[in-house]
């Protein structure tokens, strides 16, 4: 079984500019998170998706972050503009959620950003 | 709102050496609590899963406890190898299917 994909795995930009992470979870898994881990800190959630609608995004900074699910499958997230603070390893992870709150999220290996 | 505390932070131990982390939430209200392993560079890798109902889960050289009321948790580790080296999270699951992660253990397993 194939895992969470994303891309790219390192990204370096300057501050202002755009930037845009992808993934790809695993075949059959209807939810999709995405979290941010700045360095020294555990991962904090994002957004959550369940096929192509959002679950939760209470903690996502909508003035400058977006994220969609278009198809239910795969999905993006953006910055922009992006800030210093915005540097962070950005996780995807999947799950099957069959309804009983106890799926495992299996994580991608994570998009290393740097801003400027 | 939950909060996980993880300690020591860090953790530096021979070869060989039995060793526990610790981890602390103040909700007591989970569904159930999660050891992850991140390597650098990697993604997380869940270890051992603890329902709220249960006290306890052991794999291998792995042992995961669980305090519900008491808010804690602990991860054991026997034998400890070089190749345990690695960054050490846990993590509570709370309504909606949301993780909310403690700020880690870094631990290295001297040679």
């Amino acid at each position: 079984e194939a895992g969470v994909a994303q891309s790219p795995r390192y990204k370096i930009i300057e501050k202002r500019q755009s930037v845009a992470f992808w993934c790809n979870p695993i075949s059959g898994h209807a939810t999709l998170y995405w979290y941010q881990q700045i360095l020294g800190q555990g991962p904090k959630l994002l957004i959550q998706f369940q096929n192509n609608g959002v679950v939760d995004d209470s903690q996502l900074p909508k003035d400058r972050f977006s994220a969609e699910r278009l198809k239910g499958v795969d999905s993006t997230l953006k910055i922009q503009p992006a800030k210093l603070e915005d540097s962070a390893v950005y996780l995807c992870a999947s799950s099957s959620l069959r309804g009983d709150l106890t799926d495992t999220q299996y994580f991608g290996p994570g998009t290393r950003l740097t801003v400027l | 709102k939950q909060e996980v505390t993880q300690i020591p932070a860090a953790l530096s131990v021979p070869e060989g050496e039995n060793l526990v982390l610790n981890c602390s939430f103040t909700d007591s209200a989970i569904y159930n609590l999660q050891w992850f392993r991140q390597d650098p560079g990697k993604g997380l890798t869940s270890l051992l899963l603890i329902q709220s109902s249960q006290r306890e889960q052991t794999s291998g050289r792995l042992n995961a406890s669980l305090d519900k009321s008491s808010g804690r948790s602990t991860l054991y580790i026997a034998a400890s190898q070089p190749g345990d080296s690695a960054t050490y999270l846990c993590a509570v699951l709370t309504g909606a299917n949301n993780l909310f992660f403690g700020t880690g253990t870094r631990l290295t397993v001297i040679p």
